[in-house]
């Protein structure tokens, strides 16, 4: 079964620090793996995704997250957080094959604070 | 311009009444999603329709039906409306494929029942 763990319900950072998410994934099938930010009162908006090409892949912001398979992570980074990154951030993967191959099970979800 | 809209966005009722949310995407996408975020921000698929057929029906009390009239819209209807059933409401959409494909929400339907 596909499942999504995210260390960390609640990160508080320094304005200017690196910013660190944990996600760590089990999957059955090949896993696509997601990030997505929801700002306060908002939508989800993708920040990257792995879809098995390559194993460091950017998004939009400044975030990066790296794929490990022998570690089954997919944590999101971003070298300085700045004040606009303070939002909740949602790791996903995909649900598998036939049917469920189109669902996101997404993880509890991490809200991160920055400190000015 | 927006991508995919949900209307209303705020809904406040009172148990036992029904309610419809109604989602439209001018992506050109094939599939449209019905995800329920609840207090403590999870976040779980509802159902999914995919060229207008449901294609994900997870377990999910009967009350609710989704209809979707055609690709571009995907409307849920909530029957008997419980306290449990408050939460926010996000419509997505995506090209169907692979499970690749991006999934773009909309900005939710925040639905309190009293």
């Amino acid at each position: 079964a596909q499942s999504v763990t995210q260390l960390g319900s609640h990160v508080s950072v320094s304005e200017g620090a690196l910013v660190l998410l944990r996600c760590n994934y089990s999957s059955s099938v090949p896993p696509y793996l997601f990030w997505y930010v929801q700002y306060p009162n908002q939508g989800l908006q993708l920040l990257l995704k792995y879809t098995s090409a390559a194993t460091l892949v950017k998004g939009i912001n400044g975030f990066e997250a790296e794929f490990k398979k022998s570690e089954t992570s997919f944590h999101l980074t971003k070298p300085s957080a700045h004040m606009s990154d303070a939002a909740e951030y949602f790791c996903a993967v995909r649900g598998g094959y036939g049917g469920a191959t189109n669902k996101l099970i997404f993880g509890t979800g991490t809200l991160l604070a920055v400190q000015p | 311009d927006t991508a995919v809209s949900q209307t209303p966005k705020y809904l406040v009722t009172q148990m036992g009444n029904d309610k419809s949310i109604k989602c439209e995407q001018n992506l050109g996408h094939d599939t449209m999603y019905w995800y329920k975020q609840d207090s403590k921000k999870f976040l779980k698929i509802m159902f999914s329709y995919n060229n207008k057929e449901l294609i994900i029906n997870e377990t999910v009390p009967n009350r609710f039906s989704p209809k979707s009239p055609d690709k571009a819209h995907l409307n849920l209807h909530i029957n008997s409306l419980e306290l449990g059933d408050s939460a926010v409401y996000f419509c997505a959409s995506s090209h169907f494929g692979t499970g690749q494909e991006t999934q773009y929400f909309g900005p939710g339907t925040r639905l309190l029942v009293l």
